[in-house]
């Protein structure tokens, strides 16, 4: 019972480069969400989907793109990484906005 | 504008006390009021809700309290045990719409 996988688990990346952050839900889920987590600063939602063919910015969106073309598949492109960007950064899922999230093990970004 | 204020950010107790959570919210609108716990390395999961038509939910040791009239919510874990050692979070929303976070309580329970 997979749930919500997220790839790479660990990454380094260089100032500038680009990446791609991996996740894939088995639940059939129609809401999909990135947060990234700082310390003292929770859970941030970065970008979200309610839907196949369906996206819209959160609370901290810029630095970050985001696609949704299959119900089980929501990846996050860094497109220029920054120091700022180093982070950890959680995939959820949901049936709906009003339930329970399930969350991925998460990806610790580093960029230096 | 934080929505959703937990406290404290940090709390440390001894193993068989009781852990004591607390968060307040704003929003009047909000009607579901989850609780979030984390074990370092891994995602956050459920751990218990409560929506407001009700001002208390257990299950186990964990108890929900809530105060619709001060617009506060707190987790209670009683008997805190070692394992319990995670960070917290509280969360609420308002129908439909999507969940907003507290900042999180790091919780050690010392043996």
């Amino acid at each position: 019972n997979a749930g919500v996988t997220q790839t790479p688990k660990f990454q380094v990346l260089k100032t500038g480069q680009s990446m791609t952050l991996q996740c894939a839900q088995d639940m059939n889920h129609e809401y999909m969400s990135w947060y990234r987590q700082d310390p003292g600063m929770g859970l941030r939602l970065i970008h979200y989907s309610v839907g196949a063919g369906i996206t819209d910015q959160g609370e901290v969106p810029n630095g970050y793109n985001v696609s949704r073309s299959t119900t089980e598949d929501f990846p996050l492109r860094l497109l220029s990484a920054a120091p700022s960007q180093t982070s950890v950064y959680f995939c959820a899922s949901s049936p709906d906005w009003a339930g329970e999230l399930f969350f991925g093990e998460g990806s610790r970004l580093t960029v230096l | 504008q934080q929505q959703v204020k937990q406290s404290p950010q940090s709390l440390i107790v001894q193993k068989g006390g009781i852990s004591i959570i607390n968060c307040a919210y704003e929003n009047t609108a909000f009607d579901y009021f989850p609780w979030y716990q984390q074990f370092p390395g891994k995602g956050p999961a459920l751990l218990i809700a409560i929506r407001p038509d009700v001002s208390e939910k257990k299950e186990g040791r964990f108890t929900i309290s809530f105060n619709k009239s001060a617009k506060q919510f707190s987790l209670h874990i009683m008997d805190s045990q070692p394992g319990d050692s995670a960070t917290y979070f509280c969360a609420a929303s308002r129908g439909s719409e999507k969940l907003v976070f507290g900042k999180g309580t790091k919780l050690t329970v010392n043996p």
